[in-house]
């Protein structure tokens, strides 16, 4: 099993559409883990941090499954300016942060 | 505060030429990273520092060498580049311990060899 794992998509959904991605990993130690964003020939930037069962933020839900190590981001009202590419990080091996290959979003009208 | 600056935006190099990626933060961050971005192989790690006058391997070392010149600096060198080292480059920096802080990356660096 690959340290961490993502469906490359790309998830293509309608304005206001809830949709789910999920990265699993294999480093079952791991302890933090975060969601980044990463918009077209730009650099990532964090979205949220997942340190215990999950957090939220506005409309942005991450959970963490520690009996199936994987992590989910939730999107609910999907709009226009969330396609990107959503990158999951989990601490892999000597505690270096391993980036997924992440995940596409695309929004259409 | 510039955050995470990166030098130089875009290079093209010949096969065996060499060249020095610079990257500095200024918020007093102690780790520092550097990554390659290649299509449909997400981000991996290159090398990284923990702290000033520490560094060490990543995923993907080999054909790469890095300097820690000081808290703020960590630059990247291709000694000798190969058509494989085309790629996009980022530099990143975190507070504290390597896996439980948000990592603050730069612009990126595309790098293209002949």
């Amino acid at each position: 099993r690959k340290e961490v794992e993502q469906d490359p998509g790309p998830f293509n959904v309608p304005e206001g559409a809830t949709v789910a991605f999920n990265c699993t990993y294999s480093n079952s130690a791991s302890q933090s883990f975060f969601w980044y964003r990463q918009d077209c020939r730009k650099e990532p930037k964090l979205l949220m941090s997942v340190y215990s069962s999950g957090n939220e933020d506005g409309r942005f839900t991450a959970q963490l499954n520690r009996a199936s190590q994987y992590i989910s981001l939730l999107i609910r009202d999907s709009k226009l300016s969330d396609s990107a590419t959503y990158l999951c990080v989990v601490p892999g091996g000597s505690y270096i942060p391993t980036f997924g290959r992440g995940t596409s979003l695309i929004v259409h009208p | 505060n510039a955050g995470v600056t990166q030098t130089p935006k875009f290079q093209v190099l010949k096969t065996g030429q060499s060249m020095t990626l610079q990257c500095a933060q200024d918020m007093n961050h102690n780790s520092m990273y550097w990554y390659r971005q290649d299509p449909g192989m997400g981000l991996r790690l290159i090398y990284y520092s923990a702290s000033e006058g520490t560094t060490d391997k990543g995923e993907v070392p080999n054909g790469y060498n890095v300097s820690r010149l000081n808290k703020r600096e960590f630059s990247l060198r291709l000694e000798s580049a190969a058509p494989s080292q085309t790629s996009v480059y980022f530099c990143a920096s975190s507070d504290g311990t390597l896996v439980s802080n948000e990592q603050f990356f730069g612009p990126g660096t595309r790098l293209t060899v002949l």
